[in-house]
């Protein structure tokens, strides 16, 4: 079945910093990649999404772009603030129903962003 | 924010004792998700759901069991619950799955 593999961290970095954070994934056929972030006690919030080859899912100043040749979608981010500091999740789609039956999660990624 | 309400959202339960957690949506989402996570590995699905009583199984599916009797109510029981069922439980809903899915708050599952 689809796997991914994420850094996992914590990743601690000062504000104003560029943030990457790798993910990588195994999947047959096309699936729906995304990035969720998830703060202390909450549940977890899209934060951008890409359905094919080539998409660059943007929001809230992150980047990534669905590279299928590389098999990733890496998550950027320019400039850093403390208000990011969070969980990150990169997911895709179980099946190839662009996630029908389910997401498939990496373990997550802790940032921490110092003042 | 989308209309998600999981309950209870904290529960402390005995070994062997069945247990149901309820998610409700106000969106009119088609597709419910179950998920659970624990430190290290992520998020998994237990079962999800792609219309009134159509569900299917996820990675995580035994022990326990689901229904949906009606579009906006998800139930998750666990049968019998055990200590390995102690974590954090998720419902997502959807209507356009490639366009992602949306979390409610969690419940947090005590089993002593």
């Amino acid at each position: 079945g689809n796997s991914v593999t994420q850094m996992e961290g914590p990743v601690t970095l000062s504000e104003e910093a560029f943030l990457t954070i790798n993910c990588t994934y195994t999947a047959t056929g096309y699936p729906s990649l995304f990035w969720y972030v998830q703060y202390p006690g909450e549940g977890l919030q899209l934060l951008l999404k890409a359905t094919k080859a080539d998409d660059k899912g943007s929001n809230k100043g992150f980047e990534a772009t669905y590279r299928k040749e590389t098999t990733s979608f890496h998550l950027e981010k320019g400039s850093v603030q403390v208000s990011d500091s969070a969980v990150y999740f990169c997911a895709l789609s179980r099946g190839s129903g662009g996630g029908a039956d389910g997401l498939t999660f990496g373990k997550g990624t802790h940032l921490i962003i110092q003042p | 924010d989308a209309g998600i309400t999981q309950s209870p959202r904290h529960k402390v339960t005995e070994t062997g004792t069945p247990v149901t957690l309820r998610c409700h949506q106000t969106e009119n989402h088609r597709y419910m998700y179950w998920y659970r996570q624990d430190p290290g590995h992520g998020l998994r699905l237990i079962h999800y759901s792609y219309g009134v009583k159509d569900t299917d199984k996820g990675e995580v599916s035994d022990g326990y069991s689901v229904s949906r009797s009606k579009t906006e109510d998800f139930l998750l029981t666990l049968e019998s619950a055990t200590s390995s069922q102690t974590s954090v439980y998720f419902c997502a809903i959807s209507e356009s799955p490639p366009n992602g899915q949306y979390f409610g708050e969690g419940s947090w599952l005590t089993v002593v």
